[in-house]
């Protein structure tokens, strides 16, 4: 089955402490992003990556890091989480490079930083 | 930067037809997507215009004015299911194309 997995999909965790979201693709695309979604916001991409070892900034990087050494895994890193990146995070994938073919939405993971 | 406008909330009745709106800024616009996204679930896939016009799939439709920065999500024989946010997003260039989404509309159907 065609799919974009997440892990966790719940994390409480405490300011500071160090942490990594992990997502993972099943069907060989090539674009893979990175949003947070916050009431009244909709989803702010946080970063993408257009294939291995190519990564950009999207509109709210500060905060993140990513990294892309596999074509199916695109980890997000808090290297010092803050209680404002209490949010619901969303990876995606797509492919060909751009999003001009849909992109399929893992699952989700909400994060609470205390 | 790139606002995408739509409301933020809005009702129907199971079985009506229901309109959502959609404004964007049309510098740089290369294409608009809409997602229909379940409360605590992933947005999923609806339709896509890159053209002026109607695009008809099943019970959704989605138009498309490029002039005018507008466009809009129809959605016929309104099911209970239907209950949901609509999530406008537009893609723009740049040197890389970017996808800006909207805060999203809540549309409740009740009976």
């Amino acid at each position: 089955e065609a799919q974009v997995t997440q892990n966790p999909r719940y994390l409480i965790t405490v300011t500071g402490k160090k942490l990594t979201v992990t997502c993972s693709q099943n069907m060989n695309h090539e674009y893979m992003s990175w949003y947070r979604q916050d009431p009244g916001l909709g989803l702010r991409q946080i970063y993408y990556s257009m294939n291995v070892e190519v990564t950009d900034k999207g509109d709210v990087p500060e905060g993140y890091k990513v990294s892309r050494k596999e074509k199916r895994n695109f980890p997000l890193i808090l290297e010092s989480p803050s209680p404002n990146q209490t949010s619901l995070y969303f990876c995606a994938s797509s492919s060909p490079p751009g999003p001009t073919d849909t992109q399929y939405f893992g699952p989700g993971t909400r994060l609470t930083v205390l | 930067g790139q606002n995408i406008d739509q409301p933020t909330e809005m009702t129907a009745t199971e079985g009506a037809i229901v309109q959502i709106n959609c404004t964007y800024q049309t510098s740089g616009f290369n294409g608009l997507f809409w997602y229909q996204q379940h409360a605590g679930e992933a947005p999923t896939f609806l339709s896509y215009n890159v053209l002026d016009g109607l695009e008809e799939k099943g019970r959704f439709s989605s138009f498309l004015s490029r002039s005018k920065g507008y466009s809009y999500l129809l959605l016929k024989e309104l099911q209970m299911k239907d209950s949901a946010s609509y999530l406008c997003a537009v893609m723009f260039s740049g040197g890389y194309n970017k996808l800006i989404f909207g805060a999203g509309t809540r549309l409740a159907v009740h009976p």
